[in-house]
Parts: structure tokens; C-alpha cells; sequence
């Protein structure tokens, strides 16, 4: 399977702290993007990282990427309870449209 | 971005029927399109890439004989999930491909689809 992997799998913090999410992927790749899924939802697009760039933010998100280890991390910083929500990146493989998802991180944050 | 709807937002259905999900872009033209399978608390599974005009090109492991798509035109694409069974039952989502314009998808809000 191409599926990338995310850890950790569940995330549980109080608000106020820091979240961090790091993901695997197994191939070369175009662009990197970060996306969030509330229970039952849509996917909402939270931030796109191309593979010549190392670091980006966002507001109060960080991402960054490191394409020699096939591996980015999401930074989600004095978090709230409205964060609360699945995590997933996504990669687009070199030559196709297609975007592959990691497994997902759950985060809960508590009030 | 581009603003994807799909229809219906839930269903229920008895075994053995077949139900079609549509998936609409509203303010775009979309030659691809993607449909992708999330069961729950798991990830998003690539099912297979609609393509209009054409025929759709599947995922390995998918049926395309069971998940029927057509793209007849630049903003439909429907997904006819044939002769439906309990393990079918999925939270069914459609995309945009954008990357000529915005270089990303654009995610409809998806269909469950609840199998009795």
C-alpha cells in the first residue's frame, strides 16, 4: 500500500499546549498538504508544503517537511478545544493528480 | 477554491439495491474528479479517478463492476454503488482536481451510506 503513516495515532493535550503530529510517506512527491476532518465531516484544507520548501506556517500552525526522510511534521500551537478533530496529510506522488492520506491523527484537546 | 457538493448527504438502503451519490462542482469544470471510501475512525482510501468523457480509472482492489462512475459532463460525476451489502456501508467523499488553477482538490462534505 502507498498509504502514508501518521503518529501518534491519538493525541490527548489540555488547551493551551502544544500539538504535534509527524507523518511517513513512501514516495517521491510534488506537494505535501495537511488536512482536518471533524466526526463525520468533510475534510477541510489547512495548509500545502511543496517539496522544495522545508518550513511553513500558518497562523498557529507549523509544518515541515523533510523529503530525505520522507517525513513531515504538524505543529499545532496553544491549542483549543475547537481543535479537536482527525488529522490527516495527504501526498501527491511525482507524475499523478491522485493524493494518497495518512492514517490520521485524533486529537483531543480538554478544556 | 472550488465549491464541490455532493447529494444525498446520508442514506439508508435494504440490501441489494443500488445507490448513486452525486458529486457537483459548482463553480468549476472539472475534467478529474476522485472518489475516495473512509470507514470509520480510519483514513481516506483512493477508490478510483473519474475522468469526463472517459472511463473512470480504478484503484487496485476496487470492483469497478460494483462502483459504478460516470463524468458526463465538467461539473457531475456520480458514484453507483450496485447491489449494495452491509460491508459497503462507508462515508463516501468526492473531489475537485484543481491543480491547473489552485494546484490542490477541493472535497466535497461526502455521503454515508448505511447498508441494512
Amino acid at each position: 500500500s502507498q498509504q502514508g503513516e501518521e503518529d501518534p495515532q491519538a493525541l490527548s493535550i489540555q488547551e493551551g499546549e502544544n500539538a504535534t503530529m509527524n507523518c511517513s510517506y513512501k514516495t517521491s512527491i510534488n506537494n505535501l498538504q495537511w488536512y482536518r476532518q471533524n466526526s463525520g465531516r468533510g475534510l477541510v484544507h489547512l495548509i500545502l508544503i511543496r517539496s522544495n520548501e522545508r518550513e511553513k506556517h500558518s497562523g498557529r500552525l507549523r509544518v515541515t517537511l523533510d523529503t530525505s526522510k520522507k517525513s513531515s511534521s504538524l505543529l499545532i500551537t496553544a491549542s483549543r478545544a475547537a481543535d479537536t478533530a482527525s488529522y490527516f496529510c495527504a501526498t501527491d506522488p511525482h507524475n499523478t493528480d491522485k493524493l494518497i492520506f495518512g492514517t490520521g491523527t485524533r486529537l483531543q484537546v480538554f478544556p | 477554491g472550488a465549491v464541490v457538493s455532493q447529494h444525498p448527504s446520508w442514506v439508508i438502503c435494504k440490501s441489494g439495491t443500488s445507490v448513486k451519490i452525486e458529486c457537483r462542482s459548482l463553480d468549476f469544470q472539472a475534467t478529474t474528479m476522485f472518489w475516495y471510501r473512509q470507514f470509520p475512525k480510519q483514513s481516506l482510501m483512493l477508490m478510483a479517478t473519474s475522468n469526463e468523457g472517459s472511463k473512470a480509472t480504478y484503484e487496485q482492489g476496487v470492483e469497478k463492476d460494483k462502483f459504478l462512475i460516470n463524468h458526463a459532463s465538467l461539473t457531475l460525476s456520480t458514484l453507483t454503488v450496485t447491489s449494495a451489502h452491509p460491508e459497503d456501508s462507508s462515508f463516501y467523499i468526492c473531489s475537485v482536481f484543481a491543480g491547473e488553477v489552485w494546484n490542490e482538490q477541493f472535497f466535497g462534505p461526502g455521503t454515508r451510506l448505511t447498508v441494512l
